[in-house]
């Protein structure tokens, strides 16, 4: 079955704690990326990758990090998490964003304490 | 910068009805346009998409409607169904721009 898994689906933690929601797809595409879910304020982007090994800045990327070492993962990385992250994650990835529907991972809820 | 809007952040329909979602856009250069559903706990998932050298798709009981002299997009949803209850995203370009959505209660 085609598909985006992101763990963990939830997690609460603390303050300046690293943590790492892992992101991996099963259907070869080449285009990743990170959104955050706020209400009132939709889906926003956090990152995305065209490719191994390239990556580039979405719309809020501060206090996050990525990587893109194999096709199928995409790491989003929380080196010093704040509460302002606290926030609903999801992962997604398409065969091609300008031509082709990205699928969804189910969602990562985070809260920082 | 660039108009992500959606024109009603929420609607209620009667069950049976048809459903207009709307929502506008504004990079005449757009090239590829996408509907997405999200259920409650649940990411966005795709339901019709349509290029910019067509103004009419139709789908199972979906239509979307690209009007490009105004830059608007509609999604129509025939014969609404309680199922059909969630949040909906338009989205176009290459790094899909969403927006907040618009929340569709359906009334039984």
């Amino acid at each position: 079955e085609a598909q985006v898994t992101q763990n963990p689906r939830y997690l609460i933690t603390v303050t300046g704690k690293k943590l790492t929601v892992t992101c991996s797809q099963n259907m070869n595409h080449e285009y990743m990326s990170w959104y955050r879910q706020d209400p009132g304020l939709g889906l926003r982007q956090i990152y995305y990758s065209m490719n191994v090994e390239v990556t580039d800045k979405g719309d809020v990327p501060e206090g996050y990090k990525v990587s893109r070492k194999e096709k199928r993962n995409f790491p989003l990385i929380l080196e010093s998490p704040s509460p302002n992250q606290t926030s609903l994650y999801f992962c997604a990835s398409s065969l091609s964003p300008g031509a082709w529907a990205q699928h969804f991972g189910d969602g990562t809820r985070l809260s920082i304490l | 910068g660039e108009s992500v809007g959606l024109h009603l952040p929420t609607l209620s329909v009667q069950e049976g009805d048809n459903s207009i979602i709307n929502c506008a856009y504004s990079n005449s250069a757009s090239d590829y346009f996408i509907w997405y559903k999200q259920e409650s706990g649940k990411g966005p998932q795709f339901i019709i998409d349509i290029r910019s050298n067509m103004d009419k798709r139709q789908g199972q009981r979906v239509t979307v409607l690209l009007n490009k002299t105004v830059k608007h997009l509609s999604l129509q949803i025939a014969a609404t169904q309680p199922g059909d209850s969630a949040v909906y995203f338009c989205s176009w370009d290459y790094k899909l721009s969403f927006g907040a959505g618009t929340t569709v209660t359906v009334r039984a």
